[in-house]
């Protein structure tokens, strides 16, 4: 069964750090672009951030960028996503997502998400 | 940026009603759109890629079309199961979903 199973989110405080990690199984990891998107509670959905299956193609979304940082271990089928600086307005549900195997170094639809990990940041 | 619109931001319908969602892009995506669903405490579900390619196992009464700056979503037979919030997505480059359009029964 393909499947993404999140961890790591929590309560942190304002200005502090976390790590989210997705476990992928299923599927052949190395070979799928992979995604974070967030939603805040009762709001809708923002992407976060991408990675192209080697890690070389990076992007995030201007309201992360600075802050967020993602990468992968193709070896431990894993995604990740550090977060630093944290802000009340990163309270939301995180998701990873796979990417449709479509374009090459490029985002398309997401076809398969993780339960997600809820991340609050409160004092 | 590219900004995503949708239109209703609700609406309510009756079983079998035929129902359309409409997504805009502030400039044109050709045909880098997707349509997720998403039931109440669930997981976004793709439906559609690419402007009108239905997803492996989605019921044919979802459907999708537009090229450019004007998409829509057509649920020609809707169901109980078909209540839920939809979004479109730009996708291609700086990934972006539309605010969402929520379905209920009347």
């Amino acid at each position: 069964e393909v499947q993404l199973v999140e961890s790591g989110g929590g309560l942190v405080q304002p200005g502090g750090s976390l790590r989210l990690s997705c476990a992928a199984s299923g599927f052949t990891f190395s070979s799928y672009e992979m995604n974070w998107v967030r939603q805040a509670p009762g709001k809708g959905l923002e992407w976060v951030s991408y990675i192209s299956s080697s890690g070389s193609t990076i992007y995030y979304a201007d309201s992360v960028k600075g802050r967020f940082t993602i990468s992968r271990d193709n070896a431990k089928n894993s995604l990740y996503l550090q977060m630093n600086s944290l802000r009340a307005e990163d309270t939301a549900v995180y998701y990873c997502a796979r990417d449709l195997p479509i374009a090459v170094a490029a985002p398309d639809a997401f076809d398969i998400w993780g339960q997600g990990t809820m991340v609050t940041v409160s004092s | 940026d590219i900004q995503m619109t949708q239109s209703p931001s609700s609406l309510s319908a009756s079983v079998g009603d035929r129902v359309t969602i409409t997504c805009r892009a502030s400039q044109g995506i050709s045909n880098y759109l997707a349509w997720y669903q998403q039931k109440p405490g669930k997981v976004p579900k793709l439906l559609i890629y690419a402007a009108s390619t239905l997803q492996s196992g989605v019921p044919s009464r979802f459907s999708g079309s537009g090229s450019g700056t004007d998409f829509t979503l057509t649920i020609s037979s809707l169901q109980p199961e078909d209540v839920a919030t939809y979004y479109c997505q730009k996708y291609n480059s700086a990934p972006r979903f539309g605010p969402g359009t929520k379905v209920d029964i009347k």
